[in-house]
């Protein structure tokens, strides 16, 4: 039973880069499985911000962009602002049809 | 604009039923492929089920064989008929829009604001 993992909680300084990522405690991640990311704060729905590895959703800047590092798939947010204190998904397209979300990453910005 | 408005939740005991709605404007249900995705109290986001375009549907193995998706097309909705319901299924339930097609956009690229289901005794 493969599960999807990310790093629980990551801290950024305003103004820097971090990078997310997410794997698989079984296996690499590949662009064949349609890494997407999504934020969500609380109470909130989440919101799409890149989708096919590396696709921005409508409306995202460009300070967000999604990849392939090694074996995982990661999210880069440079110029880190305030707001961009979220927890961060990923989603992974798996066999068989089904998509699996990773645990989330709270992101801090101090 | 594209809006999705969830109903149908609320308290029910365990083996309970119940049916969610997600009614949709702004775009064609059927042309695209909708997802329901659940979060339980103070956790993450859990994928539970994907009806596409064509119909095809697949279910996440923690409900697969109580829960069922569907589209009601005179309302431009997707549902999803919810049996045996167990105290785990208790979570806030989204429904999300996916592209027309598979590469077209994120599979999760429009979401409502989600309706809460409560199995307990």
């Amino acid at each position: 039973h493969t599960v999807v993992t990310q790093e629980p909680a990551v801290s950024v300084s305003p103004g820097g880069t971090v990078t997310l990522t997410c794997g698989l405690t079984s296996g690499s991640v590949s662009i064949s499985h349609y890494p997407s990311w999504y934020r969500q704060t609380p109470g909130q729905a989440p919101r799409a911000l890149t989708y096919s590895t590396n696709a921005r959703s409508s409306g995202v800047p460009d300070r967000f962009s999604g990849s392939i590092l090694g074996d995982r798939a990661a999210l880069t947010i440079t110029g880190a602002q305030a707001d961009d204190e979220s927890t961060y998904y990923c989603v992974l397209y798996m066999l068989g049809g089904v998509w699996v979300f990773g645990g989330g990453t709270k992101l801090t910005v101090l | 604009e594209v809006q999705l408005v969830e109903s149908g939740g609320g308290l029910t005991q365990p083996g309970g039923s119940l049916i969610l709605s997600c009614e949709a404007s702004g775009f064609i249900v059927r042309s695209n492929y909708m997802s329901w995705v659940r979060q339980a109290p103070g956790k993450g986001l859990e994928w539970v089920s994907v009806i596409y375009s064509g119909g095809k549907t697949y279910y996440s193995d923690s409900v697969k064989g109580r829960f069922s998706i569907s589209r009601d097309e005179s309302k431009n909705a997707m549902l999803l008929h919810m049996n045996s319901l167990r105290v785990e299924d208790t979570a806030v339930y989204f429904c999300a829009r996916g592209p027309p097609n598979f590469l077209e956009g994120a599979p999760f690229e429009s979401w409502g604001q989600g309706t809460l289901v409560s199995v307990s005794s």
